[in-house]
């Protein structure tokens, strides 16, 4: 158990819908990134919070949002959902910018 | 451009040592993981390399040369629960842009 938190663990939704995914990282950690794995893409790191405030993007599309909140959980919002946007979502927390990262157990994204 | 090399599959037996070899193109180099991922499961944290040179943990040991953008990740005394995904990653750094970048990941088969 890495100490985070992601809910839910499975969703299943339809083609055009809007999701939110949660994490909450480890006691004391300020950083959040979350990431997509799909079986042909690998993982793909899509955002990075610090403390609140957005440090690092990545591969994260126009659909996609995030934020972190004061009390430094995290949601990723998933929006006009296709078919493509179906993977794992990992999120992942380190104590500062750029230490080790830890990641949450995940959420499986079904979108038919 | 940013990219990460890293072999596909390998097989190796019980017991036995197993090297996993990585390569890398990035504009401004700040660090490199080694993750492990069993099937369905987030990814764990192995090693961290900055600076050159071979980091001992254990049966695992992680090498990184800056100059030739590479790396390997030694596994020794193989045992059946090493058979998973070994992630490398890398931390590419540039003014007003910081991303992690994953490979693909090797899948590594224990034979007994």
């Amino acid at each position: 158990d890495s100490g985070v938190t992601q809910t839910p663990k499975h969703l299943i939704t339809a083609t055009g819908q809007r999701v939110t995914l949660r994490c909450s990282p480890r006691s004391g950690d300020l950083s959040v990134y979350w990431y997509q794995q799909s079986l042909d893409q690998g993982l793909q790191f899509l955002i990075q919070y610090y403390n609140g405030e957005e440090r690092a993007k990545g591969n994260i599309l126009e659909r996609f949002s995030a934020q972190q909140f004061p009390d430094l959980h995290s949601e990723l919002n998933l929006s006009s959902l296709e078919l493509g946007d179906s993977a794992l979502y990992f999120c992942a927390s380190s104590v500062a910018d750029r230490e080790t990262q830890y990641f949450g157990p995940g959420t499986r994204l079904l979108v038919l | 451009g940013q990219n990460i090399d890293q072999p596909t599959e390998m097989t190796a037996t019980e017991g036995a040592i197993v090297q996993i070899n990585c390569t890398y193109q990035t504009s401004g180099f700040n660090g490199l993981f080694w993750y492990q991922q069993h099937a369905g499961e987030a990814p764990t944290f192995l090693s961290y390399n900055v600076l050159d040179g071979l980091e001992e943990k254990g049966r695992f040991s992680s090498f990184l040369s800056r100059s030739k953008g590479y790396s390997y990740l030694l596994l020794k005394e193989l045992q059946m629960k090493d058979s998973a995904s070994y992630l490398c990653a890398v931390r590419d750094v540039l003014p007003r842009d910081d991303k992690i970048i994953f490979g693909k990941g090797t899948r590594l088969h224990i034979l007994p």
